[in-house]
């Protein structure tokens, strides 16, 4: 059984840029949740993908958005990115209607 | 309503000794409680979980306990060991019918085990 991954691992983006992020899913889950963790923080929520749409979102700008492929892969995109951006961005696989999430390695971002 | 309050924000504990973990939370809707593992640069680890209408689970070490009426709960790890030196979540669902089940995290412990 393949695990979560994510890519790249690493980031650095100048203000103002757009960056996208990567995620596969844990094999056998078809829903992908996305989490911004500042440094020293709990993640928060961004926004869940399900059959390839948005199925609920935390509050974040649109600004953030994101993918969802057939395969169950996702991607996050961020327009305009701020400093506050710097983050670890996380994705979480699951099946639905079961509760467990597992997560990714996480891409660290760095805004300058 | 939304908040998941945890303590202590930093815990440091003996080899072989017991590491207690508390959360806190205010919304009566929460009904997965999940805790998570974190080693610097990598993901959460999902460790244990329990559902309300249980006061206490165990899977080795490590037992939730939970208490619905007070609306808090748990995370005891037994005989800590220097390994266990990581960071830990605390965080709460909604998982029913038409919800995302986003999971809301406490702000997380940071467990130093000495050998």
């Amino acid at each position: 059984e393949t695990g979560v991954t994510q890519s790249p691992t690493h980031l650095i983006k100048t203000r103002g840029q757009q960056v996208t992020l990567r995620c596969s899913s844990q094999s056998g889950h078809n829903t992908v949740s996305w989490y911004q963790q500042a440094l020293g923080q709990g993640p928060q929520f961004i926004f869940q993908y399900y059959r390839e749409e948005e199925n609920g979102r935390g509050n974040f700008p649109p600004r953030f958005s994101g993918l969802q492929f057939p395969n169950y892969s996702s991607e996050l995109n961020v327009n305009a990115l701020e400093l506050d951006d710097s983050a670890l961005y996380l994705c979480a696989s699951s099946f639905v209607g079961r509760s467990e999430q597992y997560f990714g390695p996480g891409t660290r971002l760095t805004v300058t | 309503q939304q908040q998941v309050k945890q303590s202590p924000q930093s815990l440091i504990v003996q080899k072989g000794g017991i590491s207690i973990i508390n959360c806190a939370y205010e919304n009566t809707a929460f009904d997965y409680f999940p805790w998570y593992q974190q080693f610097p640069g990598k993901g959460p680890a999902l460790l244990i979980a329990i559902r309300p209408d249980v006061s206490e689970k165990k899977e080795g070490r490590f037992t939730i306990s939970f208490n619905k009426s007070a609306k808090q709960f748990s995370l005891h790890i037994m005989d800590s060991q220097p390994g266990d030196s990581a960071t830990y979540f605390c965080a709460a669902s909604m998982t029913g019918s038409g919800n995302t089940g986003k999971l809301i995290f406490g702000q997380g412990t940071t467990l130093q085990v000495k050998p």
